[in-house]
């Protein structure tokens, strides 16, 4: 069946402005995740839902990062006022059940000049 | 705080040969899962393997296995009869039923 998704696969943007990342989990995945790679570096957990709900949102860096996943299925990660700091592969993440394997998608490369 | 400690940047192995990873991690957890993630060139991260704490037999995929230590807390992968294809980033991982926690990886290569 149809993997993870994230679109889009590669974003540039200027610093200051205003971006929005997608994530389309496996169908009947109930919890989705999202993390950060920087260059060089593993992952970094940023929040993860359980159906709408945000369970742990303690990665999220500061209040210009902000993610919903209004139906318990796709998510979208935004972000405001963007910094040269913020780019980085964004990866999602959904399982079925916390727990379980986590499948990913093929990441969004962020750029921001 | 959990910590996944990854003390081997960059690896390599001759195809066809033996090479093992090295992982060790910090939690006052008692249940918890650890996991090996491989990462190609193309992103995509694909799990290797995955251990439960509670099992005290290693895991094993094919050619992929696991030395799982509970009380040293080391998580070591071993690879056997390497394959080109298995040139990658190697992350391992550490979860307590909620959020992954990566280490900083070892990147490998298969020489022919």
């Amino acid at each position: 069946g149809a993997g993870v998704s994230q679109t889009p696969s590669n974003k540039v943007t200027e610093k200051g402005k205003y971006v929005e990342l997608r994530c389309d989990p496996i169908s009947g995945h109930t919890a989705l995740y999202w993390y950060r790679q920087s260059l060089g570096q593993g992952p970094e957990f940023l929040i993860y839902f359980q159906g709408t709900g945000a369970a742990d949102d303690s990665g999220l860096p500061n209040d210009r990062f902000f993610a919903v996943r209004p139906e318990g299925s796709v998510s979208t990660l935004k972000i405001q006022r963007t910094e040269r700091g913020d780019s980085a592969v964004y990866l999602c993440a959904s399982s079925f059940g916390t727990g379980t394997e986590q499948y990913f998608g093929p990441g969004t490369r962020l750029t921001v000049t | 705080a959990q910590t996944v400690t990854q003390s081997q940047p960059e690896m390599s192995v001759q195809e066809a040969e033996t090479v093992t990873l090295s992982c060790t991690y910090d939690t006052s957890e008692s249940n918890y899962y650890l996991f090996w993630y491989k990462q190609p060139p193309s992103r995509q991260m694909i799990l290797v393997i995955r251990q439960e704490a509670y099992k005290q037999q290693n895991a094993t995929e094919n050619r992929f296995s696991v030395n799982f230590q509970k009380a040293a807390k080391s998580f070591s992968l071993k690879i056997s009869d390497s394959q080109l294809g298995d040139t990658a980033m190697y992350f391992c991982a550490f979860s307590n039923n909620r959020k992954l926690i990566w280490g900083l990886g070892t990147s490998l290569a298969v020489n022919p």
